[in-house]
Parts: structure tokens; C-alpha cells; sequence
């Protein structure tokens, strides 16, 4: 059984760039769920994904978006990037929406300079 | 929205003491997840515990949904259990988006 994935692990940008984050969810599950976790803090949840469409979102603005694809890996898209943005980015994928165990990827951990 | 509040959130121990972590949280839940962060940021699914009690090896959590409290019992320490451990629950009004404690920070030494 392969577990979630996640690209890169570390990746350096400048505020006012783009970027995006990859992830490979475990074998089966149908649902991703991307997290924000500033240094010292509990992962911030950002928006989850099920069967393509997003369903839920958290208190992120617009210019972080996101898709997944039908083999249920996802994208995460940061546009103008800030200095705030600088974090680890955790995907998380479940069998079913809400109602089973989060596996979480090891992480990207996004510097914004 | 829902509240978590975990404690302690610092815990220092020598190898082979026992450990208990709490997690309190604000209104009712149907589901509740026990996470360990370790050093390198990997985050670890530990239980998946809406109630009762589950164990394994030497980690334990219980749940009392009624009073919206559960337990981490960590029993003979080793020094590879440090790290952050996190519970998480259900936002209020959508169980998709799970909200997080500040996490307790744990640090066994040899």
C-alpha cells in the first residue's frame, strides 16, 4: 500500500511569485485535504477535495486554490505569494469525507523571502 | 467555531516514565483523531477515537464524548516518542475540515 506523497519538500520562492505543490494520495482513498502549519502551530486546515470537486474551504483567501484529477492526487496553487505564506503545506487523504482517519504526506515546507 | 485546547503543552520525561495528554474540546464531536508530529515534521495518524477506549502497544486514548474530553496515555517512554502530538475534531457544522489543538511538545530523555 503506498501512503501519501507529497512535492517537493522544500521550496524557496520570492513574494509576488507562484507555486505549486503536488501530492499523490495513499492507494484508494478518494478524498484530499491540504493544511497550513506555521512554525510552533497546529496544522490550518485549507480547502479538501472529493471526486474533483472541492468541498469545504477554510479561512484561506482565493489566491490559494486548488484541483485534484481524477486518479484523486491534487494541486495545491499559491498566487502572489506573501511573506506569511512561508510554512509547512501538509495533503491528507481518507477513504471517505469526513468519517474515516487523515493520513497526512510528510510535508513542503514553502520559504517565501 | 469549535475550540481545542490541549495540555500540558510543554512535557519533559526521562525514558520509561508514563505520560497523560488531554484534549478538551468545545462542543459535541463524532469524531476525534490523536496525531504525533515528530522531529522532521512527519505527521503520524495515531488513533481515529469518536469514544471508548482503543490501544496500541504502548499508547492508549479514550474518549468521553459526553463530557468532550479524550486522553493520550503514553506508558514506558522511549526518547523516538518525542515530538508534538496534536488532537484534532470535526469543525462545528462540517465533519470535512478538522480543526487542531496547539499540540503538547514531548521531550524524553535517555
Amino acid at each position: 500500500e503506498t501512503g501519501v506523497t507529497q512535492s517537493p519538500t522544500h521550496l524557496i520562492k520570492t513574494r509576488g511569485q507562484q507555486v505549486t505543490l503536488r501530492c499523490s494520495s495513499q492507494s484508494g482513498h478518494n478524498t484530499v485535504s491540504w493544511y497550513q502549519q506555521a512554525l510552533g502551530q497546529g496544522p490550518q486546515f485549507i480547502f479538501q477535495y472529493y471526486r474533483e470537486e472541492e468541498n469545504g474551504r477554510g479561512n484561506f483567501p482565493p489566491r490559494f486554490s486548488g484541483l485534484q484529477f481524477p486518479n484523486y492526487s491534487s494541486e495545491l496553487n499559491v498566487n502572489a505569494l506573501e511573506l506569511d505564506d512561508s510554512a509547512l503545506y501538509l495533503c491528507a487523504s481518507s477513504l471517505r469525507q469526513g468519517s474515516s482517519p487523515l493520513h497526512f504526506g510528510n510535508g513542503t515546507r514553502l520559504t517565501v523571502t | 467555531g469549535i475550540q481545542v485546547e490541549q495540555s500540558p503543552p510543554d512535557l519533559i520525561l526521562q525514558e520509561g516514565a508514563n505520560s497523560t495528554l488531554r484534549c478538551n474540546f468545545s462542543d459535541s464531536v463524532n469524531n476525534l483523531q490523536w496525531f504525533h508530529q515528530n522531529p522532521w515534521g512527519q505527521l503520524i495518524n495515531l488513533f481515529y477515537i469518536p469514544s471508548g477506549t482503543k490501544q496500541n502497544g504502548r499508547l492508549s486514548a479514550t474518549t468521553v464524548a459526553t463530557e468532550r474530553y479524550s486522553l493520550l496515555y503514553i506508558s514506558s517512554s522511549q526518547t523516538t516518542d518525542s515530538g508534538v502530538y496534536f488532537c484534532a475534531v470535526p469543525s462545528q457544522g462540517g465533519s470535512e475540515k478538522l480543526v487542531f489543538g496547539k499540540g503538547t511538545k514531548l521531550t524524553v530523555n535517555p
